[in-house]
């Protein structure tokens, strides 16, 4: 069965801490994800991958920077959290552009307060 | 920023009532167009990539189609079941590496 693991499914961080979301699949896929989704405005893309050590930014990625050091994990990091950035956070993965569907995460829910 | 737009935004149905959403998007951006389920609790799961004009897709009681040209999709649910009751997204893929997802459409269908 293929797989993609986030690390947390609930989290609840202080307003200025460091948050560590950790996303690992294991179907080889070239291709990795982070979007946010918050009511009413459905997945907003923060960061996506497209190889090891590789990263573009997506259309929220203010606040937020990546980490992809091996390719089966991608990383999402919060420098100092704020209110602003509880939400649901999914990872996702495909094989490579244009290669068919995502494969999601359960998605981590963040608190911050 | 690509603008992909669904609608209904929320829908209540009855058991064993058909129903449709709509996703449309800007036509001229077009490689492919997802539709995935999201059941509370669990991970979105993939129901159909869409590339072709005119493509229809059914997976059971499910069904889409598609209209490249004038840039929309429809999703159709025969005979809706409680089991249907989720979050209905589309995505528009550009070719460009990234989805572009709509805000989704929640269903809820009551015994």
């Amino acid at each position: 069965d293929v797989k993609v693991t986030q690390s947390s499914r609930y989290l609840v961080k202080r307003t200025g801490e460091k948050v560590f979301l950790e996303c690992v699949q294991d179907m080889d896929h070239e291709n990795m994800f982070w979007y946010r989704q918050d009511p009413g405005l459905g997945l907003r893309l923060i960061y996506f991958s497209y190889d090891v050590k590789m990263k573009e930014k997506g259309d929220i990625p203010e606040g937020y920077s990546v980490s992809r050091e091996k390719k089966e994990r991608f990383s999402l990091i919060l420098e100092s959290a704020s209110t602003n950035q509880t939400s649901m956070y999914l990872c996702a993965s495909r094989k490579g552009p244009n290669t068919g569907e995502l494969f999601f995460g359960e998605g981590s829910r963040l608190t911050v307060l | 920023i690509l603008n992909v737009e669904q609608s209904p935004q929320s829908l209540h149905v009855q058991e064993g009532d058909s129903t449709n959403f709509t996703c449309s998007f800007p036509s001229s951006n077009f490689y492919a167009l997802h539709w995935y389920r999201w059941e509370t609790a669990k991970s979105p799961e993939a129901l159909f990539v869409m590339t072709l004009n005119g493509d229809e897709k059914k997976k059971g009681r499910i069904s889409a189609t598609l209209n490249t040209k004038e840039g929309y999709s429809y999703l159709y649910i025969k005979g809706s079941q409680p089991e249907d009751s989720a979050t209905y997204l589309c995505a528009l893929d550009t070719g460009r590496r990234a989805l572009t997802f709509g805000s989704g459409t929640r269903l809820q269908v009551q015994p």
